[in-house]
């Protein structure tokens, strides 16, 4: 069945950086789109960032945008998301999520989150 | 982008329907097909039940249904069982580069 596994999580300090893994099976990944989505405590969810199927696009939510990059390994049936210069406000259960090749907004298939803590 | 506007709160007896409604604007919900809906039980992933407004997943019941009027879009639960009693948001495409999720509701069986 399909199945998507977050790993990567856990406290860094401000400023520093961290690179979120979504290792994924049950399907072919490089024929699906991917997103990261991720969940403040306390707060709605919020989209992070969209890898189309082959890789070709990459979009980015504003707060992400030159700190953040998305990527995958077809190889690896993996997604990625490099964070840099942290901030307390990226304090968030991140999830990966599964889409449309071109990221038609279906968000088919959740992982469990990882949690990310920004903190000194 | 602001959060697309759900009711914080949704209720109904077992049997009874339940609609919820995921308002945005013509940025989003408006101007696009692709609007998805998906529940979620404490402790699990979000499973989803409704894609591009009306159409529903492989499995799902068809006690659910999606429709979409101007830069509202609205779930229906019908004929509510126990297991619907959980948290349901709606998320919309938003143009290139862009996705919204919804503020979310909390659906109460009696």
């Amino acid at each position: 069945q399909v199945q998507l596994v977050e790993s990567g999580g856990g406290v860094v300090q401000p400023g520093r950086s961290l690179r979120l893994s979504c290792a994924t099976s049950g399907f072919t990944f490089s024929n699906y789109g991917f997103h990261w989505v991720r969940q403040a405590p306390g707060k709605g969810l919020e989209w992070v960032a969209v890898i189309w199927y082959d890789g070709s696009y990459e979009y980015y939510a504003e707060s992400a945008k030159g700190r953040f990059t998305i990527s995958r390994d077809n190889f690896k049936n993996t997604l990625y998301l490099q964070m840099n210069s942290l901030r307390a406000e990226d304090t968030a259960v991140y999830y990966c999520v599964r889409d449309t090749a071109a990221g038609a907004a279906y968000f088919d298939y959740w992982g469990q989150g990882t949690l990310v803590t920004v903190s000194s | 982008q602001s959060a697309l506007t759900q009711p914080p709160s949704a209720s109904g007896s077992p049997g009874q329907s339940v609609t919820i409604s995921c308002t945005g604007t013509s940025s989003d919900v408006g101007g696009y097909k692709y609007v998805s809906w998906h529940r979620q039980h404490p402790g699990e992933a979000p499973k989803l039940i409704i894609y591009e407004v009306n159409k529903r997943p492989s499995g799902v019941p068809d006690r659910f249904s999606g429709s979409k009027s101007g830069n509202t879009a609205s779930l229906t639960v019908s004929g509510l069982q126990a297991e619907d009693e959980a948290h349901y948001f709606c998320v919309s495409y938003a143009g290139p580069s862009n996705y919204v999720f919804g503020t979310g509701t909390k659906v109460t069986v009696l």
